[in-house]
């Protein structure tokens, strides 16, 4: 089945800089990539997601980026601001219908201003 | 607020207590999933519900027990569970996959805040 590796664990950055996590996936086959933020105390929010016929997706200071060949798709966060903390999952879906995701651990982002 | 509602937000229970938790989504969706979140494991898929009909069971053990009377409910019926299952538990909502009868995408998950489950 598929198996999803998230790097970091843990991310500080300071207000301002940019922060990217990475993620890396073992089945081919998957095709649809999401980002979820999660807050403390909060169900998962998803915040980006990329499909496999595209390389590239932005939406104002969050991209996702994807490689196909060498199976990671990567999260970056530009002009990181203290709202940006909480933790960050990635997941790939799996499955004849693409409604089966398989999540990343996590990465913890801290911002610090 | 996504449109997905789950309640209680919080439970304790004994180890043989029966509970049930519910998730309510007002988003139009017709799939409904459960996650399980713990604090040493990723977010794990449990269970997943198209058009009322459960189509994934990701081995989980008989002492949890979902059920969809509608596309906009889903329940997690739970009895004789064991300290290990505390964790919080997610509901989630989308549109059902291509090819189950909708020609929209199933991608996008929405997610409940959860409830908190603690077994003592």
């Amino acid at each position: 089945g598929e198996n999803v590796e998230q790097h970091p664990s843990t991310l500080s950055v300071q207000e301002g800089d940019s922060a990217v996590i990475k993620c890396t996936y073992s089945d081919s086959a998957s095709n649809y990539f999401p980002w979820y933020k999660q807050e403390l105390g909060k169900g998962p929010q998803l915040i980006i997601d990329i499909r496999s016929n595209v390389g590239e997706k932005k939406d104002q200071r969050i991209a996702v980026t994807l490689n196909k060949t060498a199976k990671h798709f990567s999260l970056h966060i530009t002009e990181t601001q203290p709202e940006d903390s909480a933790v960050y999952f990635c997941a790939a879906s799996m499955g004849e219908y693409g409604n089966k995701l398989v999540f990343g651990a996590g990465t913890i982002l801290r911002v610090k201003s | 607020e996504t449109g997905v509602t789950q309640t209680p937000r919080h439970l304790v229970m004994g180890m043989t207590n029966k509970k049930s938790l519910k998730c309510e989504q007002h988003l139009g969706h017709n799939a409904m999933y459960w996650y399980k979140q713990s604090a040493k494991k990723p977010l794990e898929l449990m269970f997943v519900y198209n058009f009322k009909e459960q189509t994934e069971n990701n081995s989980v053990p008989s002492r949890f027990s979902p059920e969809c009377p509608n596309s906009s409910h889903l329940f997690l019926h739970l009895h004789t569970l064991q300290p290990e299952d505390s964790a919080l538990y997610l509901c989630a909502s989308s549109h059902p996959a291509p090819g189950q009868g909708s020609v929209r995408s199933s991608y996008e998950q929405y997610f409940g805040p959860g409830t908190r489950l603690t077994v003592t």
